[in-house]
């Protein structure tokens, strides 16, 4: 079966950094997200990896390890606002999203 | 402002009841999607259309019905609901390429209660 791994929850400091990871086992892939949530509202697209490697966009930096079916987010210089749900998701070969269950972020001052 | 909205936010419902959730979206995308989200679950995805034509049912109860008249528009008619259909129901669209699909932009959800 097709499977998408990351913890249910973590929690940081205000002004630290934190990585959430991501691991997957897809029929396939053609692309990984990171979606952002916030209590009560839609997702909202933060990043999209294919190839190996890091992409960077302001404080989130999102990386891809193709070969070991591993991702992570990365986010630098905590806020409060980044207090959220982040979701990773995998578009397998069918082109299909199969979606994590979410890591809940709790930043703390 | 996401682009994609949902009516109603909120509703309860008993089980014997009708009702309809509308999404609308106003990207100029040609593929909609119903997703269930249950706590600290994985999205489900429900329905899919694309151009106008359902892609996808995921084997979803039929006490679940999909409309889609056109390409910014859909529809989830809900009927005879049990409890455990109680969830955040979201709307979400995308622009479908011949290589596959951008990211999906989700409207804020309707929050599902069936009593």
């Amino acid at each position: 079966g097709q499977n998408i791994d990351q913890p249910t929850e973590m929690t940081a400091t205000e002004g630290a950094i934190v990585q959430i990871n991501c691991t997957y086992q897809t029929s396939g892939f053609n692309g990984l997200f990171w979606y952002q949530q916030h209590a009560g509202e839609a997702p909202t697209f933060l990043s999209y990896n294919v190839l190996d490697g890091l992409e960077e966009k302001g404080r989130f930096s999102s990386f891809l390890s193709r070969s070991k079916g591993y991702s992570y987010l990365l986010l630098k210089e905590l806020q409060m606002k980044d207090s959220a749900s982040y979701l990773c998701a995998v578009r397998d070969r069918d082109y299909q999203l199969i979606w994590g269950a979410g890591t809940k972020l709790i930043i703390k001052p | 402002e996401t682009g994609v909205t949902q009516t109603p936010r909120h509703l309860v419902m008993g089980m014997t009841n009708k009702k309809s959730l509308k999404c609308e979206q106003h990207l100029g995308h040609n593929a909609m999607y119903w997703y269930k989200q249950s706590a600290k679950k994985p999205l489900e995805l429900m329905f899919v259309y694309s151009l106008e034509e359902r892609v996808e049912n995921n084997s979803v109860p039929s006490r679940f019905s999909p409309e889609c008249p056109n390409s910014s528009h859909l529809f989830l008619h809900l009927h005879t609901l049990q409890p455990e259909d109680s969830a955040l129901y979201l709307c979400a669209s995308s622009q479908e390429t011949g290589t596959g699909s951008y990211e999906q932009y989700f409207g804020p959800g309707t929050r599902l209660t069936v009593t």
